[in-house]
């Protein structure tokens, strides 16, 4: 079975640019979870997308937004690119609402995005 | 509001010595309690999870939790720590849909 596939791994960016990531995650999973994981800092949730719909998202400015597809795939946009918005942007799936709860999320390889 | 600390940035321990990471949370109802490894520039990966029943879960790579109600607490544990166990550790509850994760303890397993 297929995990949770991110891409691209690597992206270098400008200062002012727009990035697109994407996210595929493991068939029969509803939920999509964004975090931002910058150099020597934890886990900072960003978004949570199931069954199309955002559900959630964490203390981050507007322009950082995404979307869900049908599919369940998912995408996260950054407009305005910030120096500080350099980090890896990991994605995950789990089971969604309506279904089982206590399992565990699983984790894509993470997209490493450098603004310069 | 549901939390959750590691209250340890970095831990040091001996090959062959047993090891053990700190983790607390807070949450109304029942816990979800999750630890993840991570290795440089990877992903998060499943170690053991906590949802109901007994209080200490084996997990992979011979890691153990033990679940504290009272004290609200899940320590990560590991009887003999090995030099390739050096990684970051995240410690996450999952209160209703929303998971959080610790800030993650660095695990430094000297040779």
């Amino acid at each position: 079975e297929a995990g949770v596939t991110q891409s691209p791994t690597h992206l270098i960016k400008t200062r002012g640019q727009q990035v697109t990531l994407r996210c595929s995650p493991i068939s029969g999973h509803t939920s999509v979870y964004w975090y931002q994981q910058a150099l020597g800092l934890g886990l900072q949730f960003l978004l949570w997308y199931d069954e199309g719909e955002e559900r959630n998202r964490g203390n981050f400015p507007p322009r950082f937004s995404g979307r869900q597809f049908p599919n369940y795939s998912s995408e996260l946009n950054v407009n305005a690119l910030e120096l500080e918005d350099s980090a890896l942007y990991l994605c995950a799936s789990s089971y969604g609402q309506g279904r089982v709860l206590n399992t565990e999320a699983f984790f894509g390889q993470g997209t490493r995005l450098t603004v310069v | 509001a549901q939390s959750v600390a590691q209250p340890e940035d970095q831990v040091n321990v001996a090959e062959g010595n047993p090891l053990t990471v700190k983790c607390t949370y807070s949450v109304s109802g029942n816990p979800y309690l999750f630890w993840y490894v991570q290795y440089p520039n990877r992903g998060l990966q499943f170690l053991l999870k906590y949802i109901t029943g007994d209080n200490l879960v084996k997990g992979s790579y011979g890691f153990e939790a033990e679940f504290n109600k009272s004290q609200t607490s899940f320590h990560l544990k590991k009887p003999s720590a090995l030099v390739s166990d050096s990684a970051l550790y995240f410690c996450a509850v999952r209160g209703g849909f929303k998971t959080i994760f610790g800030a993650g303890t660095r695990l430094f397993v000297k040779a």
